[in-house]
C-alpha cells in the first residue's frame, strides 16, 4: 500500500518568517494530495490541496508543491502568524476515497 | 450548514469491554469514512461507508466494524477493546466520495481504555 513520510515532526518559526513541510509518497499512483491544519480539540481540516496533473497551487500566505517524478510534495505558509501554530498533516490518495496521511508535523510560531 | 458531529466526545472503557461511536455528516453528504489517530502511527483508515455499503476496508482486525444507516448516520463499533484502541477516532465526511472529493472532519471521539 501507499507510504507517506512527512518532515520534520516539528518545526518553530518566529512569526513573519516562512514554514515548509515536506512530503514523500511510495505510490506513484497517487493523483490527489491534500494538506490539512489540526489544532488542538478539533479535527483536520482541508486548508490546500494539489491535483498530480499540477506542479504549485497558491492560495494567499499557503502554498504547495509538487514533484511527480520524485514523489514529493511541499507545503509552503509565508508570512507566519501565531495563528498558524497548529499540527499539519500531508495526505496521499489514488481514489477511491482512501487517503493516507503523513505523521504530522507541529508547528510553532513564536511571537 | 452543520458540521460533522461525533459523539461521544470523551470514552473511557476497560479491557475486554466493547464500544459504539456516532457519526452525523454534514446535510447531504453520502459518505463516511472513519480514521484513528494515534501519536505513533498518525492518522490510519479504517473504513469507509456509501450508501449504507461497505465500499472500502483499511487494515484493522474484525473487532473493528461499522455501519451506516439510511440517513448516512454511522455508527463504528469496537469490540473486546485493548489498550492499544485507546485513540482519537474521527470521521470524516464527502459528498460522494469520488476521487478528488473534499473531506469534512468531524472533532473526534477520545477513547480511552484502562
Amino acid at each position: 500500500g501507499e507510504n507517506v513520510e512527512q518532515h520534520p515532526s516539528t518545526l518553530s518559526v518566529q512569526e513573519g518568517d516562512s514554514a515548509v513541510i515536506k512530503c514523500t509518497y511510495s505510490d506513484s499512483a497517487s493523483n490527489y494530495f491534500p494538506w490539512y491544519k489540526q489544532e488542538l480539540g478539533k479535527g483536520p481540516q482541508l486548508i490546500i490541496d494539489i491535483r498530480s496533473n499540477v506542479g504549485e497551487k497558491k492560495d494567499q500566505r499557503i502554498a504547495v508543491t509538487l514533484n511527480k517524478t520524485a514523489k514529493h510534495f511541499s507545503l509552503h505558509i509565508t508570512e507566519t502568524q501565531p495563528e498558524d501554530s497548529a499540527v499539519y498533516f500531508c495526505a496521499a490518495s489514488r481514489g477511491r476515497n482512501q487517503f493516507y496521511f503523513g505523521t504530522g508535523t507541529s508547528l510553532t510560531v513564536i511571537p | 450548514k452543520a458540521g460533522v458531529t461525533q459523539t461521544p466526545r470523551y470514552l473511557i472503557k476497560t479491557r475486554g469491554q466493547q464500544v459504539t461511536l456516532s457519526c452525523s455528516p454534514i446535510s447531504g453528504h453520502r459518505s463516511v469514512s472513519w480514521y484513528q489517530q494515534t501519536p505513533g502511527q498518525g492518522l490510519q483508515f479504517l473504513f469507509e461507508y456509501f450508501s449504507e455499503t461497505q465500499r472500502n476496508k483499511g487494515n484493522f482486525p474484525g473487532r473493528f466494524s461499522g455501519r451506516q444507516f439510511s440517513n448516512s448516520r454511522s455508527e463504528m463499533n469496537v469490540s473486546t477493546l485493548e489498550l492499544g484502541d485507546s485513540a482519537l477516532y474521527l470521521c470524516a465526511s464527502s459528498l460522494l466520495g469520488q476521487t478528488l472529493e473534499t473531506q469534512y472532519f468531524g472533532p473526534g471521539t477520545r477513547l480511552l481504555v484502562l
